[in-house]
């Protein structure tokens, strides 16, 4: 079965840049899309096909990839940016829809 | 302004059938392309795709939950209804329902309920 594969967690003081990754074979041929979790609320799309920013998320978050690998970017973390994020996209055939295993950003 | 609401028993026994529905406005299934999701999340643990239905009824489902699972529509009321058979404690979680879209191929939820915790006991 298709994964994508993040960390589990990262970590960075308040001001700092953020990033985090998320790895799959198929991310060459189709989009990433990327959510934010916090503690007890449901998931918030935060990027969607790759780079796009949802209305109302700041410009602060972005997206990029490379290869398989896709990276969600926070730059200038700030306090309020902790949370689980998600990545999320399909395999080549567009069957399989995967979430990845999740990264706990850490902001103190 | 799209909305959805999960709604359903907060307790299951194991064996039981599990039936939730998915309440929404701001959108209808009878539109092109549109579709609605069910994604769940153990707790603790990650986010995990089950089910998606689309506007023209076709439907996917989980690989490894397709046996157990049937997603259906009521257009008239805006709801989507999912069943899981032969729950287990290992499905304890929170379900969501999601507003779903497409890109280049690919299914993605752009609008999520709040969520709805069931608990199977062991």
């Amino acid at each position: 079965s298709y994964e994508l594969t993040q960390p589990p967690s990262v970590s960075v003081s308040p001001g700092q840049t953020a990033r985090i990754t998320c790895s799959g074979d198929a991310l060459p041929k189709k989009y990433a899309y990327w959510y934010q979790q916090k503690s007890g609320q449901a998931p918030v799309l935060v990027i969607y096909e790759d780079i796009k920013r949802p209305s109302g998320i700041p410009e602060r978050f972005s997206g990029s990839t490379s290869g398989t690998m896709a990276t969600l970017t926070i730059s200038g973390a700030q306090v309020d940016d902790e949370a689980d994020y998600y990545c999320y996209s399909t395999d080549s055939s567009g069957n399989q829809r995967v979430f990845g295993g999740g990264t706990k950003l850490t902001v103190l | 302004q799209i909305t959805l609401k999960e709604s359903g028993p907060t307790l299951v026994k194991p064996t039981q059938t599990l039936t939730l529905t998915c309440t929404f406005s701001g959108f209808s299934l009878t539109t092109n392309a549109v579709g609605v999701g069910w994604i769940r999340q153990p707790p603790g643990k990650a986010l995990e795709w089950l089910a998606v239905i689309y506007w023209n009824d076709d439907k996917r489902y989980s690989p490894s939950l397709r046996r157990r699972l049937t997603i259906t529509k009521d257009t008239s009321k805006n709801q989507v209804v999912l069943t899981m058979t032969y729950m287990d404690p290992v499905d304890t979680g929170t379900y969501y329902c999601a507003h779903r879209r497409t890109s280049r191929g690919v299914d993605y939820f752009d609008f999520w309920g709040q969520g709805t915790l069931v608990t199977v006991p062991s």
